[in-house]
């Protein structure tokens, strides 16, 4: 069935490591959006492509990178330099340009051990 | 800046009651406003989008308004159930249609049989 699919669900980080989150949608839809949730706060931006091969920083860029090399994946590097990375990340899907709704993953909770 | 605010406390509420949970913005003239669903350690769920030249929508047991001078929304869930225990968030487009979404911080739902 359709949709956004994150893995791993779990992720946990040492000190100094980078790691890559997944996200894959088959909703063949062009743009794709990372945020970024921690408690009482609402989702932050960090990046998003609208197109294939093309992709722009959001709010909170510092310290993560992406690639959009396929249409059907936009995978989140966390970088050693992001200092603060334990959240719940989340990957999501609009459907088109504006008025329409954002199809979202089921999220990875990353942790620094 | 722009801001948008939920009510950060829980409202918890009998079963078969109405729920109302408010969303107030400020510095944005947004086109539209949506509403998701989010469970636990889950991703955030379409629920409602409503336009800037509607007063009001509903869905089933849901109602949204949106009062564009105020800059509020108000949802509703009628004939509350414990199923409706959830966060409930309101996401605003800051980019004129291209889906960048802002999103508050949610409100936490409980309905109580």
């Amino acid at each position: 069935d359709g949709g956004i699919t994150q893995s791993p669900k779990y992720l946990f980080r040492k000190e100094g490591q980078n790691v890559t989150l997944s996200c894959e949608q088959n909703l063949n839809h062009d743009a794709m959006y990372w945020y970024r949730q921690d408690p009482g706060q609402g989702l932050r931006l960090i990046y998003y492509s609208q197109i294939v091969n093309d992709f722009q920083k959001g709010d909170i860029a510092e310290g993560y990178s992406v690639s959009r090399e396929k249409k059907e994946s936009f995978p989140l590097t966390v970088t050693s330099a992001q200092k603060n990375p334990t959240a719940f990340y989340l990957c999501a899907s609009p459907g088109g340009q504006g008025n329409t709704e954002a199809f979202f993953g089921q999220g990875t909770r990353l942790t620094v051990v | 800046s722009q801001k948008i605010e939920q009510n950060s406390e829980a409202l918890n509420i009998q079963e078969g009651k109405t729920a109302t949970l408010t969303c107030n913005y400020t510095n944005y003239s947004p086109a539209y406003l949506q509403w998701y669903r989010q469970d636990p350690g889950r991703g955030p769920v379409f629920l409602l989008l409503i336009r800037e030249n509607e007063k009001e929508k509903r869905k089933e047991r849901l109602k949204v308004t949106f009062d564009t001078t105020l800059k509020q929304s108000l949802f509703h869930i009628t004939a509350s159930q414990p199923a409706d225990s959830a966060t409930y968030l309101c996401a605003l487009d800051r980019s004129g249609g291209y889906n960048k979404l802002i999103f508050g911080a949610g409100t936490r739902l409980a309905v109580h049989p």
